[in-house]
């Protein structure tokens, strides 16, 4: 059964950048028909898709954190990143990692148990 | 950009049918998926594709689309299901979620 396993630094300071990774098991990040992402939840607020990369390095970003996302498949560590650029308090929030099928009307089957990040100096 | 919209709360009370909107510009013509985020847990899926069930979520929840509105039906409610409920689609290679609805079971 796969598991999504996230992690990173709990605290950013802003203009700073956010790195989280995600750790696969129970499937291959290499895995030629999944797509793997992140979507965000701010505090009190709703669901926020960020981006997602296939494994041959295909990324589809959302259009308003364009500029400052790079998601990238690690398949020698079984697991894919998220690095935001130029962090502020506007992106503290719940980071989940998932899981998708297609690229075209995707929808999250699987999710990670999420990472909470702040940003504060 | 493409923008889903949803009442931020329905009350029901047990037993009932709770009936979830969604609502966007020809949406109908779009996938819609349905995510149950319960507290302190991760978001789940509970419909896709319009009116599929992943394994595993009872059949008391379907879903239907058409037209400008997306549907989510909870027959027979139970206190467990209360919860967020978010739908979600795609629009040109951008992912897109309601604004959320916070579901009450009285």
């Amino acid at each position: 059964q796969l598991q999504l396993q996230g992690s990173g630094p709990g605290l950013v300071k802003p203009s700073e950048t956010l790195s989280l990774t995600c750790s696969v098991s129970g499937d291959s990040v290499s895995s030629t028909s999944d797509y793997w992402g992140w979507i965000r939840q701010s505090p009190g607020k709703g669901l926020e898709w960020i981006g997602s990369v296939s494994y041959f390095g295909h990324t589809y970003y959302n259009p308003s954190l364009k500029s400052r996302i790079t998601i990238s498949v690690d398949t020698s560590k079984k697991g894919f990143s998220l690095q935001l650029s130029s962090v502020t308090a506007a992106d503290t929030a719940l980071y989940y990692c998932v899981r998708h099928a297609t690229v075209t009307h995707p929808h999250f089957d699987s999710w990670g148990q999420g990472t909470l990040v702040t940003v504060s100096s | 950009s493409y923008e889903l919209t949803q009442p931020p709360s329905v009350s029901v009370s047990p037993g009932q049918t709770a009936t979830i909107t969604c609502s966007g510009d020809k949406l109908g013509d779009k996938y819609a998926s349905w995510y149950q985020v319960k507290s302190g847990q991760s978001p789940a899926l509970v419909i896709y594709q319009d009116t599929k069930r992943p394994s595993g979520i009872p059949e008391r929840f379907s879903g239907s689309n058409s037209g400008n509105t997306a549907t989510l039906s909870i027959s027979g409610t139970q206190a467990m299901d209360e919860a967020d409920y978010y739908c979600q689609a795609w629009d040109n290679y951008n992912v897109v979620f309601g604004g959320g609805t916070k579901l009450t079971v009285l």
